[in-house]
Formats: structure tokens, sequence, C-alpha cells
């Protein structure tokens, strides 16, 4: 299983755009890269998934390089409510092995 | 988009005990489903795989006959611990997988306190 490596924690202001990358220089070729927002005492909440190029949906947009060994995870326009632990996981079939995750911090 | 439950979300129970989790897929079917455990402060550590209809895959150092996993459909699975003690104090989360998806959807999560 591919392991990811991602800054432990990241501080931004309100409104700013947040890039958070991920290395996975393991990556296997059936491999998904997908990114979860956990607040506290909370399950992880799915935000993006992707394969390769770029992805994007209505809150986050996921950047893959054609070698797929990293990822960037971008919020635009941060808010208050998007203070919390970030996590990228590599793999396939559903099999996630949980990194430590980055902790954002977003303050006003 | 995919929702899991997870009941009950608290519980406080005695040591010796033993404590059921349910974990279910509400609007789609998981061949698939995880459980993962979560110290304070810690990331997620995956417990086990569960497949409908067989055994679950414990990962090391998992003890399958004091975490019993039930997998007897495709929208639940429970998690049993038995004879529980204060160091299984912890937030058990479950999730599933889509029958021909590739995406992971969490649960809730459940905190469990042993006294």
């Amino acid at each position: 299983l591919a392991k990811t490596t991602q800054p432990i924690s990241m501080d931004s202001y309100e409104g700013q755009e947040v890039n958070i990358t991920c290395s996975h220089n393991n990556i296997a070729t059936n491999d998904y890269i997908t990114w979860y927002q956990q607040f506290p005492s909370q399950g992880p909440r799915f935000i993006i998934q992707g394969y390769k190029t770029k992805v994007t949906n209505e809150v986050a947009s996921l950047f893959i390089p054609a070698d797929r060994k990293s990822s960037t995870l971008s919020l635009p326009r941060v808010s208050l409510s998007d203070t919390a632990v970030y996590y990228c996981l590599v793999g396939s079939q559903g099999n996630l092995i949980f990194g430590k995750g980055t902790k954002l911090s977003v303050k006003p | 988009g995919a929702v899991v439950s997870q009941h009950p979300s608290r519980v406080i129970c005695k040591s010796g005990t033993s404590v059921k989790i349910e974990c279910r897929s509400l609007d789609f079917q998981a061949t698939t489903m995880f459980w993962y455990r979560q110290f304070p402060k810690q990331s997620l550590m995956l417990m086990a795989t569960s497949n409908e209809g067989s055994k679950a895959t414990y990962e090391q150092g998992v003890e399958k006959d004091k975490f019993l996993i039930n997998h007897a459909s495709l929208t639940l699975s429970t998690l049993t611990v038995t004879s529980a003690h204060p160091e299984d104090s912890s937030f058990y989360i479950c999730s599933a997988r889509e029958t021909r998806g590739e995406t992971q959807y969490f649960g809730p999560g459940t905190r469990l306190l042993v006294l």
C-alpha cells in the first residue's frame, strides 16, 4: 500500500486559497487518490477523488501531475469552518491506510 | 451523496460487558465495509475489513475473538467488542465502499467508554 507524506500543519486566513500537497512516490497503477476532511469526534468526510490530471467539484480541486507521485488539494476561499484535519490517501478497492494528516487552522 | 450511519453514537459500559456497534449504508449497497479505531489526537487505524457473506480480515495485532465482526447483508455490518476493558475505550468508525466503486464513505463514529 502506498505511503503518503503531508505537512503536519498549515495556517491560513479566511478568504485565502489553501493548497495542501501530498507525496505518494510508491503509488500503484490501480490506486486512486482520495482526500478526506475530519472534524473532532466525527468520521472523515469525503472531499474529492481523482486518478490523474485535474478534478474539480463544488468544494475543492485536486491536481495530479502526470507521474502521479504527488497530488495537491486546493480549497478556494477558506472559512473558519474549514479548520480541520485533512487526510490524503491512495489505494484501490477501498484499502486505505491513514497517515497523520494535515491540521489546517483558519484564522479570522 | 452516499450516507453511512452508525449506532449508537456514544456508549458507556462496565468492564467485562460486550458492546455491539452497527454500521449501515443507507442509500447504497456495500460489499465491503471497514472498521477503524481512533485514539485521541491520533489518526485512524484500520482494524478489519468486512466482506458481505464471508469472514472478516483482521489487521495485525487486532484480536478477532475480541472484536467480532458480522456482515450479514449488503447494507449492515456489526462490530461487537467482547469483554470490554478500559483500554478498549476509543472512537470506532466504520466505512463502506460501494459495490462497484472506489470511494469509501465513513460513518459518524461511535464513542466507547469502558469504566
